[in-house]
């Protein structure tokens, strides 16, 4: 059973930097065709996705946010670890990892099959 | 990457059917057959309904369907059940090898 789960801080002030951790379990980030995405959704608003990161370490991220974020993962600890530079009050929002299945390259693309319940991080001073 | 255009409101009665589109363009949907659709309860995280424009992910129902013509993607509810409200979003993947969402329809089942 696949389960992932975010953890970090409620609370944030402006231009501070936002780090967020994905635990997870049930299946490995060195499996081909793996990967784990950030997506996140401000209150009464739809969802952006943020960031994916591979298996084999290749990582995506949104154009809008790209020089905002930084995705790194840690197979030893079952971890995806998201970083956002520069919070501002409209980055206030829920927070989800999920784990993502498929790759073009691999000629499937599932998308994010499983999701955590999400973090909601406050931007305030 | 401007987000996929999906209308912002459908509604139907028990036991209809509904259709829910979402709309890019050839850098997006119209350029690959990796459409996702979602749907998220108030208050819960999302779930996938749809993948690969047409497939049904293990114990989703099959009263879930999706199709696509040119860059507008299409979700089909039928026999609608009051459990089916909720808020539904597309994705897609794009030509930059990143992921776009719609921004979202909210159903209501009358």
């Amino acid at each position: 059973q696949i389960t992932l789960k975010e953890s970090g801080p409620t609370l944030v002030k402006p231009t501070q930097t936002l780090t967020l951790t994905c635990t997870f379990s049930g299946f490995s980030l060195t499996t081909r065709g793996v990967g784990v995405a950030w997506i996140r959704q401000p209150p009464g608003k739809a969802l952006e996705w943020l960031a994916l990161i591979y298996w084999d370490d290749d990582k995506r991220y949104s154009p809008s946010l790209k020089s905002r974020l930084t995705i790194t993962k840690d197979t030893s600890k079952n971890q995806v670890v998201l970083t956002m530079t520069n919070m501002d009050p409209v980055d206030t929002a829920t927070y989800y990892c999920a784990h993502h299945r498929g790759n073009v390259d691999l000629d499937y693309f599932y998308g994010m099959d499983v999701w955590g319940l999400g973090t909601t991080v406050t931007v305030s001073s | 990457q401007s987000a996929l255009t999906q209308p912002a409101s459908v509604s139907g009665s028990p036991g209809q059917s509904i259709t829910i589109s979402c709309t890019g363009t050839s850098s997006d949907v119209g350029g690959y057959n990796y459409v996702s659709w979602y749907q998220q309860h108030p208050g819960k995280a999302p779930k996938l309904m749809i993948y690969e424009v047409t497939n049904r992910p293990s114990g989703v129902s099959n009263r879930f369907s999706g199709s696509k013509s040119g860059n507008t993607a299409s979700l089909t509810i039928s026999g609608l059940q009051a459990d089916d409200e909720a808020d539904y979003y597309c994705s897609s993947y794009t030509s930059k090898s990143t992921v776009v969402f719609g921004g979202g329809t909210k159903l209501t089942v009358l």
